[in-house]
Order: C-alpha cells, then sequence, then structure tokens
C-alpha cells in the first residue's frame, strides 16, 4: 500500500520569503507520479505541480518548484516569493496504479499561513 | 484541461435525509471519482464511476449508503442516504485529466469539482 506523509501540520511565512512543504512517500512500484494541491478556504482543490518518477529533472511551474529526491523518497514543494493568496491547506498526493486504474493518495496536509 | 461544475456548494440538511451531489463535466471522460473529506482531515477516495458499470467503492464505504449514478460520459452524481452528523463532510468530484504543464509528454492528472460542503444537523 501506498502512503503520503506531510509532517508539518502547519507552517508560517512572511510575503517575499520563500518555504518549503515537506513530503516523504512510501510506494513499491517503480512508476508513479507525485502530485502537489492547493485548498483555499473555499474548499476547491487547485493543481499545483506533478513530478513522475522517471522524471530526472526536478518539476517548476511558475513560483512552484518540487525538490524530488528519488532516493530519500521525498517531494519537497518549494513556494519562492510567497504572496498572501498563497494561504491555504496544501496536500501531497500518489498517483496509485497497482489497481488496474489509478487514483491518488493524500497525505493531511500542511497549512500555510503567510503574513505581512 | 476539463471544467468541473459541482452543485450544490454548499447544504445544511436533517438527519436521516439524503442529498445528491451533481458533477457535470465539459467533456467525456472515462473514469469520475468521488471523495469523502471530513472536518480538518484529508481525503479519502469513496468510489470509482464508470459509465456503464457499477461504481467501485473502497473499503469502508458502502453502496446503500453512497449510491452512485454515471448515466453518461460527462455526468456523475453521488446521493449520501440517511444521513447523520457524522457524515458532515466536503464531498469532491473528480475527474482523470491532462496537466496543463506545458510539457512535450502529455502527463495525466486530476482535476476537481468546487466541491460540496455538508452539514447535518
Amino acid at each position: 500500500a501506498q502512503k503520503i506523509t506531510q509532517t508539518q501540520p502547519g507552517m508560517f511565512v512572511q510575503e517575499k520569503e520563500a518555504v518549503t512543504l515537506d513530503c516523504t512517500y512510501d510506494t513499491s512500484d517503480q512508476s508513479y507520479g507525485l502530485f502537489w494541491y492547493k485548498q483555499p478556504s473555499s474548499g476547491e482543490m487547485i493543481f499545483l505541480i506533478y513530478q513522475g518518477s522517471y522524471d530526472e529533472q526536478n518539476a517548476t511551474e511558475g513560483r512552484y518548484s518540487l525538490n524530488f529526491q528519488k532516493a530519500r523518497k521525498s517531494a519537497n514543494l518549494v513556494i519562492s516569493a510567497s504572496q498572501l493568496g498563497d494561504s491555504a491547506m496544501y496536500f501531497c498526493a500518489m498517483r496509485d496504479e497497482n489497481s488496474g486504474y489509478s487514483t491518488l493518495t493524500f497525505g493531511k496536509g500542511t497549512m500555510l499561513l503567510v503574513s505581512p | 484541461s476539463a471544467v468541473i461544475s459541482q452543485k450544490p456548494s454548499r447544504d445544511i440538511c436533517q438527519r436521516g435525509t439524503s442529498l445528491t451531489i451533481q458533477c457535470q463535466v465539459d467533456s467525456q471522460v472515462t473514469m469520475m471519482f468521488w471523495y469523502r473529506q471530513q472536518p480538518g482531515q484529508s481525503l479519502t477516495l469513496i468510489a470509482t464511476a464508470n459509465q456503464g458499470s457499477e461504481a467501485t467503492y473502497e473499503s469502508g464505504f458502502v453502496i446503500d449508503k453512497f449510491p452512485i449514478s454515471r448515466p453518461n460520459l460527462t455526468f456523475s452524481t453521488l446521493t449520501v442516504s440517511n444521513m447523520s452528523p457524522e457524515d458532515s463532510s466536503i464531498y469532491l468530484c473528480s475527474v482523470e485529466d491532462l496537466l496543463g504543464t506545458g510539457k512535450l509528454v502529455a502527463n495525466y492528472g486530476y482535476t476537481f469539482g468546487s466541491g460540496t460542503r455538508l452539514t447535518v444537523v
């Protein structure tokens, strides 16, 4: 079974600073995908960034980058130049491809608060 | 990427009643997923719905409590039956979708509806 661990229940950062949100995973699969989603207080889930297990380069999407360390089984999200609108819940997730179809397993999430 | 319209966005319901949540996708999709997010918790997959077949439920979820319909490739409903306060959660539908990452090789991820915030009193 796959497992996602996010050890930081909450993180605080000042506006314009960078912040790293931790995510470690456990899987016996060789091929998997890792995702980060943002959930504002409104409840919607917003896709941020994706990293495939065979991707040699770390994924980047604008201010978001993923620090992928395969040997350590970690996929930390780095947000550069934090903005007040970044305050939200952040979930790390992994694609499960063992069941014949693809589903997502989510971590417990990290609440990020950005202060002025 | 796909656009999902999920209704209702929120509701307050009496215990013992049922609520049906709808998700309409602007394109045809093979699989739709339904998730529950209890207060302060992560997302848990309830079931996967394929058009033309019965939904596949995850451990801990049963069809009698969460009946799902999937009449075509763009629409699905989830009903929360005989509700109790423990059913108070956010319910989200999701579809597999092309990621808008701009990469040359298409990667598939997941797009979510805006969620239904259910409170049972």
